[in-house]
């Protein structure tokens, strides 16, 4: 079991279609971060915030777009995507942004695009 | 952040060691060595990290050599549920590029029965 918790687990969306990508923890942690797997590759960061301030962005097309509401959700709103957008999205947490504790992640969304 | 190299792939017969290892000769002062695997459908799961003292916990056992440039994760009774891919990565924890996990392509570690 995880303590990132990612829905929806799968996500079938249409070109045209706006959707959104929730991600919880609970841990108290006030780093969170988006990362994006494509099939049999690494995952591959996308956004970093920091107490809830977007701290980075891994020049992301703008059809993606992070959110963070409040210390313990991240959302990743999804708009006019691709079909090479279909992949597994990862959501991931630590304590603060640069220490020595780890991220831990979620299992993930698995978004495919029609 | 330095680049490790790992085996593409190795098996382990289930109930015996899993010993995975790592090159990161190019390993900076400040950089810990820190292992994650991923289950396959799963998340990457943290397992363990270190600087330069060996270090165990519940999961695993990490080996790193006196001079920093390898290291060695130990699954000491390797399981079927271990079979994954496990990532050694490298980070500088304080640095500005210290929240970056660059992944690699990892070692595919098959336990077989």
């Amino acid at each position: 079991d995880t303590e990132v918790t990612q829905t929806p687990k799968h996500l079938v969306m249409g070109m045209t279609n706006k959707k959104s990508l929730k991600c919880e923890q609970h841990m108290g942690h006030r780093a969170m971060y988006w990362y994006k797997q494509k099939a049999k590759k690494p995952p591959e960061l996308m956004f970093v915030y920091s107490y809830e301030k977007l701290s980075i962005n891994e020049s992301v097309p703008s059809r993606f777009s992070p959110e963070c509401p409040n210390s313990s959700l991240l959302n990743l709103h999804l708009h006019a995507l691709q079909p090479e957008d279909s992949a597994l999205y990862l959501c991931a947490s630590s304590q603060v942004l640069t220490g020595v504790q780890p991220q831990h992640f979620g299992d993930g969304t698995r978004l495919s695009i029609l | 952040d330095a680049k490790t190299t790992q085996p593409t792939s190795m098996d382990c017969a289930e109930g015996r060691a899993a010993n995975l290892p790592c090159n990161h000769s190019t390993i900076s002062g400040n950089e810990y060595v820190y292992w994650y695997r991923q289950i396959h459908s799963q998340g990457p799961q943290y397992i363990i990290h270190g600087l330069k003292n060996n270090e165990t916990n519940e999961m695993a056992s990490l080996i790193i050599t006196e001079d920093r440039k390898s290291s060695t994760l130990i699954l000491p009774h390797a399981t079927l549920r271990d079979t994954a891919v496990y990532y050694c990565i490298v980070r500088a924890p304080n640095s500005n590029s210290g929240y970056a996990l660059n992944f690699g392509k990892g070692t595919s570690l098959l336990v077989t029965p």
